[in-house]
């Protein structure tokens, strides 16, 4: 399974877009990139997921090289809520690997 | 839906004391799994499960047993606790059809080992 590379730390304003990027230069062919948060102590959310293709829901937009060796995770207009800790993780068993995320503030 | 749940939310054990944390989902996933976090990091596989009866070691299985016997409920055993059992433990489901399958977390167990 691809390791992942995500800084430890982000801050944005609220109303901005929050970009959130992921390095995974060793993701093999069949490995799905998974975005996930955990806010405060929660269970951790599931947010989106993608192979090759850009891809958007409700929650967020992932964008994804075409070399597939790094990710950006957008959260188009961010809100308080949305400050918690974001997991990138690649995987093609159903197995997911955590590492330690990054952690978003989101600033008034 | 109540989706995952987990039972106790908070629980204090003693050095050697033995418990089991309850996790149940009724979604009809057949993939579930356990999961602790220690402080500041992020969560390691303890132990799964691809169905009733089938159950295998994720990352850091010591010290912990599982059972499967239905589709709804996952529970996790602690035989002999330790302080280094002290961890936020989350269970979690998905449907495991698919190539791709995304994972339903509960609200997490808060254990402390004393």
């Amino acid at each position: 399974d691809a390791k992942t590379t995500q800084p430890t730390s982000m801050d944005c304003a609220e109303g901005r877009a929050a970009n959130l990027p992921c390095n995974h230069s060793t993701i093999s062919g069949n490995e799905y990139v998974y975005w996930y948060r955990q806010i405060h102590s929660q269970g951790p959310q599931y947010i989106i997921h993608g192979l090759k293709n850009n891809e958007t829901n409700e929650m967020a937009s992932l964008i994804i090289t075409e070399d597939r060796k790094s990710s950006t995770l957008i959260l188009p207009h961010a809100t308080l809520r949305d400050t918690a800790v974001y997991y990138c993780i690649a995987q093609g068993a159903q197995k997911l690997v955590f590492g330690q995320g990054t952690r978003l503030t989101i600033n008034p | 839906n109540a989706g995952v749940t987990q039972t106790p939310k908070f629980r204090i054990l003693k050095i050697g004391q033995s418990m089991t944390l309850q996790c149940a989902q009724d979604m009809n996933h057949n993939y579930m799994y356990w999961y602790r976090q220690d402080p500041g990091m992020g969560l390691k596989l303890i132990y799964y499960s691809v169905g009733a009866g089938i159950t295998d070691k994720g990352e850091v299985p010591n010290g912990y047993n599982v059972s499967r016997s239905t589709t709804e409920d996952f529970p996790l055993r602690l035989e002999l606790a330790a302080p280094s059992q002290t961890s936020v433990y989350f269970c979690a489901s998905s449907r495991g059809t698919g190539v791709t399958n995304e994972q339903f977390f509960g609200p997490g167990t808060r254990l402390t080992v004393l």
